[in-house]
């Protein structure tokens, strides 16, 4: 079937604007996870969702940054007035809890979001 | 909280040899998972092979196999009859169940003809 696909593949933006990234996960995958890859930082952990709520978004780093999931499928990954420090690539994965995939991620290929 | 290390920023092996790529973690669970993911330039992030740690028997996946010493910590990967294709990032990654993956900061590997 079809891998994770995240929306854009790229995005260029303004100091100040907002930005929504989408993720369509794995069908029939319950499970959904943001992480941020970024020069400096590294790979970090921002938010995971379990059905259409969100056990542990502790790693959102600030309050201009929120995320939904809707139907247990697709999520949006929202930042608010962006800053230059949130240039970085975003990358979503989701996990099934199927017999032969327990816990096990699979990536999408990520959203470069560039802030001007 | 976990950590991951992986100490060797860059590595390179020439094509059709054996390289090993080495990841240490911390933590007090006993319960986990661990993983290497390797990522090309094309972005992709790519599953590698995965070890639970109530399993004693090393993974292995086709080329790539680990050596997993639960009681060091230890979480290396070996890259058998390296190919160019094999060039990539290659991160690891610890997870307790159903949870996060924390990252090591990730192994740079050039792959030689």
């Amino acid at each position: 079937g079809a891998g994770v696909s995240q929306s854009p593949s790229n995005k260029v933006t303004e100091k100040g604007k907002d930005v929504e990234l989408r993720c369509d996960p794995i069908s029939g995958h319950t499970a959904l996870y943001w992480y941020r890859q970024s020069l400096g930082q590294g790979l970090e952990f921002l938010i995971y969702f379990q059905g259409n709520s969100a056990p542990d978004k502790s790693g959102l780093p600030s309050d201009r940054f929120s995320a939904e999931r809707t139907g247990g499928s697709v999520s949006t990954l929202t930042i608010q007035r962006t800053q230059q420090e949130d240039s970085a690539v975003y990358l979503c994965a989701s996990s099934g809890r199927d017999r032969t995939s327990t816990d096990t991620q699979y990536f999408g290929p990520g959203t470069r979001l560039t802030v001007l | 909280a976990q950590t991951v290390t992986q100490s060797q920023p860059e590595m390179s092996v020439q094509e059709a040899e054996t390289v090993t790529l080495s990841c240490t973690y911390d933590t007090s669970e006993n319960n986990y998972y661990l993983f290497w993911y390797k990522q090309p330039p094309s972005r992709q992030m790519i599953l590698v092979i995965r070890q639970e740690a109530y399993k004693q028997q090393n993974a292995t996946e086709n080329r790539f196999s680990v050596n997993f010493q639960k009681a060091a910590k230890s979480f290396s990967l070996k890259i058998s009859d390296s190919q160019l294709g094999d060039t990539a990032m290659y991160f690891c990654a610890f997870m307790n169940y159903g949870n996060k993956l924390v990252f090591g900061a990730g192994t740079i590997l050039r792959v030689k003809s």
